[in-house]
């Protein structure tokens, strides 16, 4: 069970926007900056936004994060064929000294 | 170019020892806070370790704690994990990774990962 809540699915269709949701406590992400990494089959993870709502160079801006108490969100706007991965959010974790990632979100375009 | 390559690896017995390397270029590798994440065949990603940019401080995962030992040696620009009593449900994925800002949840590079199995 992974310390971070999110939807093990989600889909839509081309051009469209969709949102994914993280959930956490105070210990995580309403004390700590939320991650987002997005990992494509057989591959590593690669640094999708960072500090909340950070986009890395190379990231398209279709990306965004947002963050409000104990949940965050990652939207993708404009939804491409080429964002079928799996999401996954993370927050250092103050208890746990070590950051906690949720347990990932499958994207599916349909 | 900024990469980080892994090595090491393989298949182990149960309660046997296994090791796994990284080695960083093109940046500063003495100047990042280093992270090991694995992921379990079908499975979310798993914080493991993190190592301080000087090697001083360490921390770790519940689930490893006292069989894992993470390391570094900035002379070589290498990360290491040693991996003692290992268990089944070590297999995984192993993943070395910078973190961009001290300590935080923040890894922008990462190794291509190597693949641990523990079985009989």
């Amino acid at each position: 069970q992974s310390v971070l809540t999110q939807p093990p699915s989600a889909s839509g269709t081309p051009g469209q926007r969709i949102s994914i949701s993280c959930s956490g406590d105070f210990a995580n992400i309403a004390a700590n900056s939320v991650t987002w990494y997005q990992q494509l089959p057989g591959t590593a993870p690669r640094l999708l936004i960072y500090s909340n709502d950070q986009r890395p160079s190379g990231v398209a801006d279709r990306f965004s994060g947002s963050k409000s108490g104990t949940s965050a969100s990652l939207a993708i706007s404009g939804l491409q064929s080429e964002d079928e991965a799996d999401y996954y959010c993370a927050a250092w974790d103050d208890n746990l000294h070590g950051p906690v990632f949720g347990g990932g979100t499958k994207l599916t375009v349909l | 170019q900024v990469q980080m390559m892994q090595s090491g690896g393989g298949v182990a017995q149960p309660g046997t020892s296994l090791r796994v390397s990284c080695v960083g270029s093109g940046f500063n590798f003495n100047k990042y806070a280093m992270h090991w994440v694995r992921q379990a065949p079908g499975k979310g990603l798993e914080w493991v370790a993190v190592i301080s940019y000087d090697g001083r401080n360490k921390f770790y995962g519940d689930s490893v704690e006292g069989r894992l030992t993470i390391s570094r040696d900035n002379s070589k620009n290498e990360l290491n994990l040693q991996m003692n009593s290992l268990r089944p449900d070590d297999t995984a994925v192993y993943y070395c990774a910078r973190d961009r800002a001290g300590y935080s949840s923040a890894f922008d590079i990462w190794g291509q990962g190597i693949p641990v199995t523990v079985s009989s």
